[in-house]
């Protein structure tokens, strides 16, 4: 069946520093990627998307490129900041079938200043 | 616009007890999908609405658990009567049309004692 694998977290990091989060999937046919976070007291926010293979997400300065070949969807910013400080969601949505999102436990990322 | 709103925000019951929680989809989103996190792990699909009627409740953990949404507006979710693992988070989420894209709620945070 589908699923998404995140990396395990929580991860600390200084501001200014370089994040990854790795996530990779297992689906049946093209699924849609996805990054969602979740800030302190909020809801489940999207961060961005890829709807097929070698498409680049990007808002807020993080990035993620669909990667048919190794069935990942790694997160990556290159500066991060103390307002970064989150839980990020790897999900993806099969093309057909089933419309609900599958996601990954969830990786808790705090920046010290 | 108004986003997707849930309440309560919190709640703590005994084991046995009944417990509802509600969600209001933004205005004329006819998809609204519930969502679970149980501590540390993913968030699980439970079950999708298209206007009043059940599209897909193959998420549902059994049948303690009951989601109406009468009129195809506010939607609850009652849990009766509740155990120990039925402790999590709540989501809710709508969407004008599926694959179209969610918009989550902040979720309950439900605690069984």
């Amino acid at each position: 069946g589908d699923s998404v694998t995140q990396m395990e977290g929580p991860v600390t990091l200084s501001e200014e520093a370089f994040l990854t989060i790795n996530c990779t999937y297992t689906a049946t046919g093209y699924p849609s990627l996805f990054w969602y976070v979740q800030y302190p007291g909020e809801g489940l926010q999207l961060l961005l998307k890829a709807t097929k293979a070698d498409d680049k997400g990007s808002n807020k300065g993080f990035e993620a490129t669909y990667r048919k070949e190794t069935t990942s969807f790694h997160l990556e910013k290159g500066s991060v900041q103390v307002s970064d400080s989150a839980v990020y969601f790897c999900a993806l949505s099969a093309r057909t079938g089933a419309n609900n999102l599958f996601f990954g436990t969830g990786t808790r990322l705090t920046v010290i200043p | 616009e108004a986003g997707v709103t849930q309440f309560p925000s919190h709640s703590v019951i005994e084991k046995g007890q009944t417990v509802t929680l509600r969600c209001d989809p933004i205005s004329g989103h006819d998809n609204l999908y519930w969502y679970r996190r149980v501590m540390g792990k993913e968030i699980k699909f439970l079950l999708h609405f298209v206007k009043e009627s059940k599209q897909d409740e193959s998420g549902m953990p059994n049948n303690r658990f009951l989601a109406e949404r009468t009129g195809g507006t506010y939607s609850t979710l009652k849990v009766q009567p509740a155990e120990l693992e039925d402790s999590g988070v709540y989501f809710c989420a709508s969407s004008q049309a599926v694959n179209y894209g969610y918009t989550f709620g902040s979720g309950t945070r439900l605690t069984v004692v």
